[in-house]
């Protein structure tokens, strides 16, 4: 069985600039997370799907963060515009349902200079 | 609101040696809890959960923990370390029913020494 894939895996951008992050989770499954982690943090729950409908976004900095996941499939994350405090690897997991257990992609790491 | 503590940001042993990784957490709800470990550029694995009845949980790779809901701990050890066992290790909570949401703590490196 096919885990999550993300891509790109590493992303190096200028502050101000925008960026996109596409997450394909494991076929079958319903529930899809983005997870925001800082070098010497856990990982911070940033969006969590259900099909295509959003069931928590409240700690999404909606003000240049944004998330879609059409068809209830793929997903995308975006940043316009991106800030130095952006720096991070970003995680993607998803789950079966939502009461499943996650599984995680291994994640992209976003430099912005 | 929930929390987890992880005391110790980096802990080294023998190999051979216990590893002892230390979590407490702060939950207004029965929790469920998880310890996660993850390799260098890789994601998060699950390692072991906690959500209702025994209270002592096996997991994989030979580790296990306890729910001691007196202490609001939920220890990792493995009697045992490898070499193979280095890893950045994560505790997590989230509420029993609570949509799944995950909570982290800010993690422990585990370093193997000969």
């Amino acid at each position: 069985e096919a885990g999550v894939a993300q891509s790109p895996r590493y992303k190096i951008i200028e502050k101000r600039q925008s960026v996109a992050f596409w997450c394909n989770p494991i076929s079958g499954h319903a529930t899809l997370y983005w997870y925001q982690q800082i070098l010497g943090q856990g990982p911070k729950l940033l969006i969590q799907f259900q099909n295509n409908g959003v069931v928590d976004d409240s700690q999404l900095p909606k003000d240049r963060f944004s998330a879609e996941r059409l068809k209830g499939v793929d997903s995308t994350l975006k940043i316009q515009p991106a800030k130095l405090e952006d720096s991070a690897v970003y995680l993607c997991a998803s789950s079966l349902d939502y009461s499943y257990e996650q599984y995680f992609g291994p994640g992209t790491r976003l430099t912005v200079t | 609101a929930q929390s987890v503590t992880q005391l110790g940001s980096h802990v080294s042993v023998s190999e051979g040696a216990l590893v002892l990784l230390r979590c407490n957490y702060s939950s207004s709800v029965p929790p469920y809890l998880f310890w996660y470990v993850q390799y260098p550029n890789q994601g998060l694995q699950l390692l072991l959960k906690y959500t209702t009845g025994a209270t002592l949980v096996k997991g994989i790779n030979g580790f296990e923990a306890e729910f001691k809901k007196s202490e609001t701990s939920f220890h990792l050890t493995k009697p045992s370390a490898h070499m193979s066992d280095a890893a950045e290790y994560f505790c997590a909570v989230s509420d029993a029913g609570g949509g799944n949401k995950l909570t982290f703590g800010t993690g422990t490196q585990l370093k193997v020494e000969l």
